[in-house]
């Protein structure tokens, strides 16, 4: 299957607390890409971690791909009011012209 | 930046009548893609264009079609809008570097 289930669908925190959400599959993928999306927005790419085991980190938001490349994780230190947006991972397709196939997302909520 | 655009960026209409959403890029990128996104399903592919006159059907394509008459620009047509179209579609484009999404057009259909 190249289904994408990221836990938890919803997380609501405090300002300056950490959170972690994660994207599992049950088939391995070549590379993983993480997207913020804000309301009445489109997707933006955050990061592509391609090499099982590897780390990314952009300021507070760090990225892991998982050893046997089948799951990945997002860890938020300290989140702040704008880290709000929802969170979605998805999976490029290679030989079916580069499509995307995305998890169901990760709405965040961070209160102050 | 990649330079997308799509029009309309709102639209209510009523069932049985054709839409046309259009995506223009100033980027000449090749690969063009309409995803449509729903509560609870992430974003699902609707058709995706690999070049001017190419294109291909993705995971939701019925009653969908597509037209790529020039590289710039990508249109989404629903020939006889259901209710179950309601949704907010993006267009996106692949680049060197990654996806690039418009910012997306509201369907309503009542």
């Amino acid at each position: 299957t190249q289904l994408l289930e990221q836990s938890p669908q919803f997380l609501s925190i405090q300002e300056g607390e950490n959170l972690t959400v994660y994207c599992n599959s049950s088939s391995v993928f070549s590379s993983l890409q993480w997207y913020r999306q804000e309301p009445g927005e489109g997707p933006v790419l955050l990061v592509t971690v391609v090499t099982g085991g590897e780390v990314k980190k952009l300021k507070r938001l760090t990225f892991q791909f998982g050893d046997a490349r089948k799951d990945s994780s997002l860890h938020i230190t300290a989140a702040q009011t704008g880290d709000t947006g929802l969170y979605l991972c998805a999976r490029m397709i290679y030989n079916q012209g580069g499509k995307l196939i995305f998890g169901q997302g990760t709405e965040l909520s961070v209160k102050p | 930046d990649a330079g997308i655009t799509q029009s309309p960026r709102h639209k209510v209409t009523e069932t049985g009548t054709p839409v046309t959403l259009r995506c223009h890029q100033t980027e000449n990128h090749r690969y063009m893609y309409w995803y449509r996104q729903d509560p609870g399903h992430g974003l699902r592919l609707i058709h995706y264009s690999y070049g001017v006159k190419d294109t291909d059907k993705g995971e939701v394509s019925d009653g969908y079609s597509v037209s790529r008459s020039k590289t710039e620009d990508f249109l989404l047509t629903l020939e006889s809008a259901t209710s179950s179209q309601t949704s907010v579609y993006f267009c996106a484009i692949q680049g060197p570097y990654g996806y690039t999404f418009g910012s997306g057009t509201r369907l309503t259909v009542v």
